[in-house]
């Protein structure tokens, strides 16, 4: 089946030791989205790749970054961790046109639940 | 700015009863309207959703939702929920003019419901 994944489920992390979470798709989508949720929140975007191009997020810390090397494949980086940066990391896709309208339904990924110690 | 906004963040029913979860937005533009679904434990997965068309949308599960412009509305209904409906519930906007491409998410409602 044509999914999401996200690798490691789970992670732990020091205060301030950099990690990098993964998302890998095999839906073909153009687009991917990097998200981080705290419990019983919503969704926060913080950065999202139309193909190559980076879009930031205006309130996205610089101690996020982000790679994708090809189509499949996003990064996220934290490089500097905070206490305040634990929570779930949600990694989506969509497939969206040239004007950014059609149908672009977001896919999910289990989640990167990040732990600072 | 847009917004949208869910009225209740906490909903407790009883099995076989029936549900209305509201959601509005403030846009009056053209939108796309979607509910996601976040069970225990488990990832964010697409209920329903809305782009043109009959404004009355089936989805998995039971669940149906009704798009009345007029009322900037998108709320979430069914008839009989049953324990395994225990969930966060998340209305989300797509805003289609220009470039755009994010989701503007409601804040959730969670539903528990006793067997």
């Amino acid at each position: 089946d044509a999914m999401v994944i996200q690798n490691p489920r789970y992670q732990v992390t020091q205060f301030g030791k950099p990690v990098t979470l993964s998302c890998s798709q095999t839906l073909n989508h153009n687009v991917m989205y990097w998200y981080q949720q705290k419990s019983s929140q919503a969704p926060k975007l913080l950065f999202h790749y139309y193909d190559k191009d980076f879009n930031n997020e205006a309130d996205t810390p610089d101690n996020f970054q982000s790679r994708r090397p090809n189509t499949s494949f996003c990064f996220l980086d934290i490089r500097s961790p905070g206490l305040g940066d634990a929570a779930m990391y949600l990694c989506a896709t969509s497939r969206d046109g040239l004007a950014g309208g059609g149908y672009n339904e977001q896919f999910f990924g289990p989640g990167t639940r990040l732990t600072v110690l | 700015a847009q917004s949208v906004s869910q009225h209740n963040h906490h909903v407790i029913l009883s099995e076989a009863a029936s549900l209305e979860l509201g959601c509005n937005y403030s846009y009056g533009g053209t939108v796309n309207l979607f509910w996601y679904v976040q069970y225990p434990g488990q990832h964010l997965q697409l209920l329903l959703k809305y782009f043109s068309g009959d404004p009355l949308v089936k989805g998995i599960k039971g669940f149906e939702a009704e798009f009345i412009k007029s009322k900037f509305s998108f709320n979430l209904r069914k008839p009989s929920v049953q324990w395994s409906d225990t969930a966060e519930y998340f209305c989300a906007v797509k805003l289609t003019a220009g470039n755009n491409r994010k989701l503007i998410w409601g804040l959730g409602t969670s539903l528990a419901v006793n067997p």
